[in-house]
């Protein structure tokens, strides 16, 4: 089945750069997403990368896809305070008409001063 | 402009009191998701729709049900809330299977008393 995992807490100081990591196990997954959830919000769209590209660039944001390892990462430059929020890792697969969003635990990432 | 609208953003209603939950949307898209996100785990969809064919995730429960009556708006049917189905309600949009971004509204956050 599938299962997609990230650490739970993130801590960083403003102007530093934040890596959020991700574990999936469904190698087949077509798109892996990277989503931005702030109190009370829905789910914001940061970015999503292609399973045959290691890397994605858009411009704070940093993707990066080790296939092999089933690992994916988001790396925020110069973190600021407006970047506290939770991060959702996810994985699709197609389902009905639609694609099929599975989701990881989430990530809260606190910018400190 | 807002482009997934959910109504009401709070809800709250009594053990076993049914409940309707609407989603709307202004992006023409063909595909309409519901997702269950309780506190602090991550969305998991309950169901979506591909135009008029609806689609169940297996390990949905009988007492959630959706219609969607045309292409903008989308309802989720709580029959008989009870004290677990307490959660933030996400609905989500893609134009198709084939166009991999998933919009979400603000969701609904439903409290069962």
């Amino acid at each position: 089945g599938e299962d997609v995992e990230q650490s739970l807490f993130l801590s960083v100081r403003e102007g530093d750069s934040s890596v959020i990591n991700c574990t999936y196990t469904d190698s087949s997954s077509t798109y892996l997403y990277w989503y931005k959830q702030e109190p009370g919000a829905g789910l914001q769209l940061l970015t999503y990368i292609f399973s045959n590209m290691d890397m994605k660039q858009d411009q704070r944001l940093t993707v990066l896809l080790n296939k092999k390892d089933k690992h994916l990462s988001l790396r925020i430059a110069d973190t600021q305070t407006g970047d506290s929020a939770i991060y959702f890792c996810a994985e699709s697969s197609p389902t009905g008409g639609g694609n099929k969003l599975t989701f990881g635990t989430g990530t809260q990432l606190k910018v400190e001063l | 402009d807002a482009m997934v609208i959910q109504n009401p953003r709070y809800q709250v209603t009594q053990f076993g009191k049914p409940v309707t939950l609407s989603c709307s949307q202004t992006l023409n898209h063909n595909v309409m998701y519901w997702y269950q996100q309780k506190s602090s785990q991550a969305p998991k969809l309950l169901f979506h729709y591909y135009d008029k064919d609806f689609n169940n995730e297996a390990d949905t429960p009988d007492n959630f049900q959706s219609r969607r009556p045309n292409t903008s708006f989308c309802f989720l049917d709580i029959r008989s809330p009870g004290l677990g189905d307490a959660a933030m309600y996400l609905c989500a949009t893609s134009r198709d299977q084939d166009r991999v971004e998933q919009y979400f509204g603000p969701g609904t956050r439903l409290t069962v008393t």
